[in-house]
């Protein structure tokens, strides 16, 4: 159980163009859903949290603007890196939680986003 | 920054050898916890320690939690070349209206055959 997919896998795009990532949860409802970037060899940092039906909360130094996160169902999350640039090109991950206080975090096996 | 620290950044040994990694953080926890991450991967969480907790097992792993010093350690014992990832710890804070974990720096583990 406890299950998290992640929408592409890797994705290669032009500067200035969007990209969207779906995050799912597949086999439980997710109340809250985190959105996080790994540049190489670096750990992992939070970006927002994403809560149901609600706007989503950014970290300090997230662009919200380029960042659009969408939490529209309790399965389902996504973050659109809008204009790109190569600058943004990361490793991003997202989690699901089963509910606002919980501390349970499952996390999706990531997407590569390469901006060129 | 929140992030908390892991030291060492990295570390190599033989199979068979114990390897321990330390994490330090800097904030009131509800609990910590270890994952791993292989290359170019997800996380794999491995175990978690409340903070009312000194010590917890699963396995080959053993991890400490000294709330005082606001540090943890991860113990692998008898190491194997398939423990070879990145290893993080992350400590669950209260975030406001969402609980939220913070990520420290990492270690990268080697287990040579």
């Amino acid at each position: 159980g406890a299950v998290v997919s992640q929408h592409p896998s890797w994705v290669i795009c032009k500067s200035g163009t969007s990209v969207k990532i779906e995050c799912r949860s597949l086999d439980f409802q997710a109340t809250t859903m985190f959105w996080y970037r790994q540049f190489p060899k670096q750990s992992l940092m939070l970006m927002a949290t994403s809560n149901e039906g609600s706007k989503a909360t950014y970290e300090q130094g997230v662009e919200k603007d380029k960042f659009l996160i969408n939490h529209a169902s309790l399965t389902l999350s996504t973050l659109t890196v809008t204009s790109a640039h190569p600058e943004d090109s990361s490793f991003y991950i997202c989690s699901a939680s089963p509910g606002r206080r919980s501390y349970e975090q499952y996390f999706g096996p990531g997407t590569r986003l390469t901006v060129t | 920054s929140q992030q908390g620290e892991e030291d060492p950044q990295a570390l190599s040994i033989q199979e068979g050898e114990n390897a321990t990694m330390n994490c330090s953080y800097k904030t009131s926890i509800n609990n910590l916890q270890w994952y791993r991450q292989n290359s170019g991967r997800g996380l794999v969480h491995l175990i978690l320690i409340r903070s009312n907790e000194r010590e917890t097992h699963s396995g080959r792993l053993r991890v400490t939690l000294d709330t005082s010093k606001k540090s943890s350690s991860l113990l692998i014992t008898a190491s194997r070349a398939a423990d070879t990832a990145s290893y993080f710890c992350a400590t669950a804070v209260y975030g406001g209206a969402t609980n939220k974990l913070i990520f420290g720096t990492g270690t990268l583990l080697a287990v040579q055959p």
